[in-house]
Formats: structure tokens, sequence, C-alpha cells
């Protein structure tokens, strides 16, 4: 059974940098296979992909948001993590960690966190 | 970006009711459309797959339907945990995108 936990810091302010961490058991995020994902959810509002690190070394982000996403991976650790640069309260959200699959007849995002609220905020 | 129109946003139904929800693509998609169900405070959770692909372990009160842009989830026979927001989403390219979900509240 996958597991996926976020962590990190549920207050950031403005300007500075959100950093999240998502660690990941019963499953190796170098394994190839996966895209190991993040998605956010605004308050009381819909789903924004974020971007997804693959075999630990490829990433690939949301056009809206590439300007200041990186999402890399520690293999060590089996954790990937997510860092947003100059963030606003419009980057206020739940920030969730996902795994979606490669071959697309595979099912989509079976895995997820639990979710982290981050509020940006001075 | 392939944007997904949900509708309704919202509904609300009783016990033992068939709902039917719409998801629309604004291009063709083939069957690369996933729904996921949202109770309050939780993780979305994984439904259905390829447009009619029931996942692992969910009860078969769930169906879809659709190919292209047009798409369909039917719960039939409502129950109290099936109360929550669904959500349909695309997986034929990237960015992946999302529905702005529609929330099924009690009657």
């Amino acid at each position: 059974q996958v597991q996926l936990q976020e962590s990190g810091p549920g207050l950031v302010k403005p300007s500075q940098t959100l950093s999240l961490t998502c660690t990941v058991s019963g499953g190796s995020i170098s394994s190839g296979g996966y895209y190991w994902s993040w998605v956010r959810q605004h308050p009381g509002k819909g789903l924004e992909w974020i971007g997804y690190i693959y075999n630990s070394g490829f990433a690939y982000y949301n056009p809206s948001l590439k300007s200041r996403v990186t999402i890399s991976g520690d293999t060590s650790k089996n954790q990937f993590s997510l860092k947003l640069r100059s963030v606003t309260a419009a980057d206020t959200a739940v920030y969730y960690c996902a795994r979606d699959s490669v071959g697309q007849w595979e099912v989509p995002f079976d895995y997820w966190g639990q979710g982290t609220l981050v509020t940006v905020s001075s | 970006d392939i944007q997904m129109t949900q509708s309704p946003s919202s509904l609300s139904a009783s016990v033992g009711d068939r709902v039917t929800i719409t998801c629309r693509a604004s291009q063709g998609i083939s069957n690369y459309l996933a729904w996921f169900q949202q109770r309050p405070g939780k993780a979305p959770k994984s439904l259905i797959y390829a447009a009619s692909s029931l996942q692992s372990g969910v009860p078969p009160k769930f169906s879809g339907s659709g190919s292209g842009t047009d798409f369909t989830l039917t719960i039939s026979s409502l129950q109290p945990e099936d109360f929550a927001t669904y959500f349909c989403q695309q997986y034929n390219t990237f960015p992946r995108t999302f529905g702005q979900g529609t929330k099924v509240e009690i009657k």
C-alpha cells in the first residue's frame, strides 16, 4: 500500500518561498512508471495541478506557475519536494502530493497525501 | 490548456436517488478522463479512470461513460456517505486539468 505524507510550514510570509516535502512509503520514487505530483486547492475551490517529478530527475510544471516552481527528488529518503518562490496571498491553499501514472492505461492520481494547508500572511 | 466544465455546480438529492453529473472538455481527450470524490477536509479519492473503468475497491453504484468531449458520472441509489464533491479530470495532455467540482448535497 502506497502512502504519501506532506510536511512543511503552515505559514509563509509574502514574497518568501513556500517549501513542502512529500515522504513516500510503499513505493519508490525512482522506480519509474509514475509522475510524483503536486496539486493544490484554494479554499473552497477546485484543484490545480502544479507539476511532477519523474524518475527522480525530470520535472515538468504547469505553465501558469513555471517561473516560480521547482520540484525535486531525494531518492535516499524517498521524498520529493516543492518550492514555490515569491508567494502572495493567492498561493494560500491546501497542497497535496499525489501519484500519477505515466501509462495512460493506468490509473491516474490513485494515491494522495492527506494535504497540508499553507497560509501566506505577514 | 484543456478546460473541463462540470454541470451542475451543485445539486440536492435524497437518499436512494440516482444522480448524473456531466463533464465537458474544451477539446477531444479520447477516454482519458477520471472522476474523483472529495469529502470535506479529505483528499480526493479516485473513483473512475479511462472514462468508465471502476477503480479497485469502488462500489459499482458508481459508473462513468463518454468519450471525446462529453462525459458523465452516474451514482445509483445515493447513500449518506456519497454526499460529497465530485471532480472530473483529464489526463490526455499536460497540464492536467480538473473540473470545478459538483457538490452533491442532501435534500
